[in-house]
């Protein structure tokens, strides 16, 4: 079983709104990603948790906050986002970092 | 600097037909090399890689690619096209060693499948 699921399929927020993207896997997975996707785009990474971890932020601006409660579960905290925020929000898993990356379906976000 | 290139920004192939979609990457060793495929609206999924061994690997949906080394290459291929692998394709390479594994990615290749 190879799957990532990420709750909730769509979200719609305004600039001033908080909310959060789940992220869950059950592989016993100890590496979990987010990534942020554009479309027609590659997947633009975001943060790396290594044995729930943060081991890796690419410059992510503060609005974006990630959390690792435990080892399957991954979240990703939003808050005061802008309109260029909108994407596709996408976990991934690997058994540790650098193997091979297992993707959720995604988060499609639209921020107004 | 580390890249990959998908010369091909999109294709267009007759169901049935024969399909090879190009994968050059540039780096400083022998990496870990993926295919990922993405219908649209949809997430990742992974249809083969790349670690070791034997050059020509097998993946799934009747994909295989081949790794040459000396070519910096890594294409796919499928030898008859169905109209349901119409999507994006993303070709991504990985150290196989090291702290910062990250993926680098090529652009994607988008392929479109006529009846």
């Amino acid at each position: 079983d190879t799957e990532v699921t990420q709750t909730p399929k769509h979200l719609v927020m305004g600039m001033t709104n908080k909310k959060s993207l789940k992220c869950e896997q059950h592989m016993g997975h100890r590496a979990m990603y987010w990534y942020k996707q554009k479309a027609k785009k590659p997947p633009e990474l975001m943060f790396v948790y290594s044995y729930e971890k943060l081991s890796i932020n690419e410059s992510v601006p503060s609005r974006f906050s990630p959390e690792c409660p435990n080892s399957s579960l991954l979240n990703l905290h939003l808050h005061a986002l802008q309109p260029e925020d909108s994407a596709l929000y996408l976990c991934a898993s690997s058994q540790v970092p650098g193997e091979t990356q297992y993707f959720g379906p995604g988060t499609r976000l639209l921020v107004l | 600097a580390q890249s990959v290139t998908q010369p091909d920004i999109h294709i267009t192939v007759s169901e049935g037909a024969s399909l090879e979609l190009r994968c050059n990457y540039s780096y400083g060793a022998t990496p870990y090399l993926f295919w990922y495929v993405q219908s649209p609206g949809q997430g990742l999924q992974l249809l083969l890689k790349y670690f070791s061994g034997d050059t020509l690997v097998q993946g799934i949906k009747g994909f295989e690619a081949e790794f040459k080394r000396s070519q910096s290459s890594f294409n796919l291929r499928k030898p008859s096209v169905h109209w349901s692998d119409a999507a994006e394709y993303f070709c991504a390479v990985g150290p196989n060693a090291g702290n910062n594994r990250k993926l680098i990615w090529g652009l994607g290749t988008s392929l479109a499948v006529n009846p």
